[in-house]
């Protein structure tokens, strides 16, 4: 069974950082691409940034660019999610994605991580 | 940047009946990245269609999409119970995706 299981989410200060990590299990991690993508409270769903299955290609949402940084860990089954200079408008969950194959929709997602910016 | 527009907003429906939800791209999308997902109230978003027209594992088959270009349509040919929730469209074109703003199905 596909899991995915993110965690790291919190309440952070506008300007802070936080590091959400995504754990998989149940596929082999390493052949597939993987995506973080974000729900604000009440609202629709946002795709945050993309990484390949071997991490050598990497796509940001203009709205992060510059402050998130994806990362994968193939060893560890594991995808990351750096967030610097945090906005309020960056609060949402944070979903865990697996890509499908050829047709590229998000087959698999996790529970999703709650982040609060505020002060 | 590809914009999706779903209408409408709301549907009101009784179960047994048929929904149609329509998604609109402001420019042609190709129709093997385009997909639907069903989001229930605390729940993360479930796969239904790809491909536009093509059921995710374990979908049920009054579940259907169609379209080209710019116009897709699901279509849940009987309403069940649980398939009262919102309803995205989301495409992929040139290193990004992007989702419609869903349409609430809601019983009447």
């Amino acid at each position: 069974e596909v899991q995915l299981v993110e965690s790291g989410g919190g309440l952070v200060q506008p300007g802070g950082s936080l590091r959400l990590s995504c754990a998989a299990s149940g596929f082999t991690f390493s052949y597939y691409a993987m995506s973080w993508v974000r729900q604000a409270p009440g609202k629709g769903l946002e795709w945050v940034s993309y990484i390949s299955s071997s991490g050598n290609t990497i796509y940001y949402a203009d709205s992060v660019k510059g402050r998130f940084t994806i990362s994968r860990d193939n060893a560890k089954n594991s995808l990351y999610l750096q967030l610097n200079s945090l906005r309020a408008e960056d609060t949402a969950v944070y979903y865990c994605t697996r890509l499908m194959t050829g047709f590229l929709p998000f087959d698999y997602w996790g529970q999703g991580t709650l982040v609060t910016v505020s002060s | 940047e590809i914009v999706l527009t779903q209408s409408p907003g709301t549907l009101p429906l009784s179960p047994g009946e048929r929904a149609t939800l329509s998604c609109r791209a402001s420019q042609s999308v190709s129709s093997s990245y385009l997909a639907w997902y069903q989001q229930k109230p605390g729940q993360a978003p479930r796969l239904l269609i790809y491909g536009a027209s093509s059921r995710a594992t374990g979908i049920p088959d009054r579940f259907s999409g169609s379209g080209s270009g710019t116009d897709f349509t699901l279509t849940i040919s009987r309403l069940e119970p649980e398939d009262f929730a919102v309803y995205y469209c989301q495409q992929y074109g040139t290193s990004s995706w992007t989702f419609g703003q869903g349409t609430k199905v809601e019983i009447k």
